[in-house]
């Protein structure tokens, strides 16, 4: 059974960067997709953006000039960096795998809190 | 990116059933079967409870349905259970920008 263990930084400053991993264990990793998606506090959910093995990406449009998703195969990991942050960017960020050919995310990490204040 | 359009809240007593709509546009609902439903309890992360409009996957009770008219997804619980109270969000592929856009949730209250 695939399970995802994501970890990084949970208290940041303005304009720094967001550093998140996800490490996929008891399952395959090469050939799905893999994904993060934010919630900001009592907010619904975000999709940040994807990427695959072979780090092909897909970004959500209104994060794109942010964004870096990439990917460690030889570690079955995958990372997020959000640069810039501002207050906005406080939300709990989820690692999760994407079954791409119908656009859902079936497995989920349980969640990091990131928290952006000076 | 604009997103998908639900309730904020839908309410139910057991054994009740419920419809939790979810508008979005001809560029994602209106034409995809993409469309997925989540359930997340407080403090969890969500779980898929439908993916391409109907499908359920292993372990999902059958009290959960999903369906579609226009623009305009639904999700349908029967039998309502103290269980299943939760936040409910949609999702649909949108080709706007070839990606995923969710629902703003809604909170079901079982009474």
């Amino acid at each position: 059974q695939v399970q995802l263990q994501q970890w990084g930084a949970g208290l940041l400053k303005p304009s720094e960067t967001l550093s998140l991993t996800c490490a996929v264990y008891g399952g395959s990793f090469n050939g799905y997709y893999w994904g993060w998606i934010r919630q900001p506090p009592g907010k619904g959910l975000e999709c940040i953006g994807e990427t695959n093995t072979n780090g092909d990406t897909n970004y959500n449009p209104s994060l794109k000039s942010r964004v870096i998703i990439s990917v460690d195969t030889s570690k079955s990991q995958f990372s997020l960096r959000l640069s810039s942050l501002t207050a906005a960017d406080t939300a709990m960020y989820y690692c999760a795998r994407v079954v791409l050919t119908s656009h859902y995310f079936d497995v989920w990490g349980k969640g990091t809190t990131v928290t952006v204040s000076s | 990116q604009s997103g998908l359009t639900q309730p904020a809240s839908v309410s139910g007593s057991p054994g009740q059933s419920i419809t939790i709509s979810c508008t979005g546009i001809i560029n994602d609902v209106g034409t995809y079967n993409l469309i997925s439903w989540y359930q997340q309890f407080p403090g969890k992360a969500p779980q898929v409870v439908i993916y391409e409009l109907t499908e359920r996957p292993s372990g999902i009770s059958n009290r959960f349905s999903g369906s579609k008219s226009g623009n305009t997804a639904s999700l349908t619980i029967s039998g309502l259970r103290t269980e299943d109270e939760a936040d409910y969000y949609c999702s649909s592929y949108t080709d706007r920008s070839n990606f995923v856009v969710f629902g703003g949730g809604t909170k079901l209250t079982v009474l």
